[in-house]
């Protein structure tokens, strides 16, 4: 039943470490996004992909890198995780992604603790 | 970056009270939405408005966007405490692929 759903809801690690999140939606939307919530609950893009194409890339360090195997799927790797990357990561998807009407579907989040 | 300033950041109010949202920007955006997420949870869409000077009513939430498509309010009446939340501006960059630009949010607290 979930619409867009996110594994794991929490991930704790140590800095170096690698790790990945991976997000599914199965609501047939083209697109797809990964956003980052700081402790201030400031909610900002960092990437996004339609139709397993990457359409948006904000300032992000290289160490994270997302794939889409396909449209319903969109993943993030993280690489050197270092302790400024503890946030809460949502994933989203929506159908009118270049239009005013680009409503979001968010997922529950991954909260990322980095020790 | 187009910059959405929401105010107030927290909000406290006691049940059957009314309260106002604002979201300002200096830029003009394709459209505005509101969001409310709830601890643990994502943000759920509550309401997008598109054209200047419209208003939309969503039962006891009353959304406005402005004339020229810079601000938006959110107006809540009869506070109930289910409307706590942590209420999110965001615009839509008509510039690059209706990417949203999130306001930092309104914490809203009603109490019975």
């Amino acid at each position: 039943d979930t619409a867009v759903s996110q594994t794991p809801k929490y991930l704790v690690t140590q800095m170096g470490n690698d790790k990945s999140i991976k997000c599914e939606q199965n609501l047939g939307h083209d697109t797809m996004y990964w956003y980052k919530q700081d402790s201030k609950k400031f909610l900002k893009i960092m990437f996004s992909y339609n139709n397993k194409e990457l359409i948006i890339n904000e300032t992000v360090p290289n160490r994270f890198s997302p794939k889409s195997p396909d449209k319903a799927h969109l993943n993030l790797h993280i690489n050197s995780l270092e302790l400024g990357d503890s946030a809460v990561y949502f994933c989203a998807s929506s159908q009118l992604a270049g239009g005013p009407f680009n409503e979001q579907f968010f997922g529950p989040g991954t909260r990322l603790t980095v020790l | 970056t187009q910059l959405l300033e929401q105010s107030p950041q927290f909000l406290s109010i006691q049940e059957g009270e009314n309260l106002t949202v604002y979201c300002n920007s200096s830029s003009v955006f394709s459209s505005l939405q509101w969001y409310r997420q709830e601890p643990g949870e994502g943000p759920v869409l509550l309401v997008t408005v598109v054209t200047g000077g419209e208003v939309k009513k969503l039962k006891r939430l009353t959304f406005q966007f402005g004339d020229a498509r810079k601000d938006s309010s959110l107006h809540i009446t009869a506070a109930q405490p289910g409307d706590t939340g942590l209420y999110l501006c965001a615009g839509v960059n008509p510039d690059s692929w209706g990417k949203l630009q999130f306001g930092a949010g309104t914490q809203v607290v009603v109490t019975p």
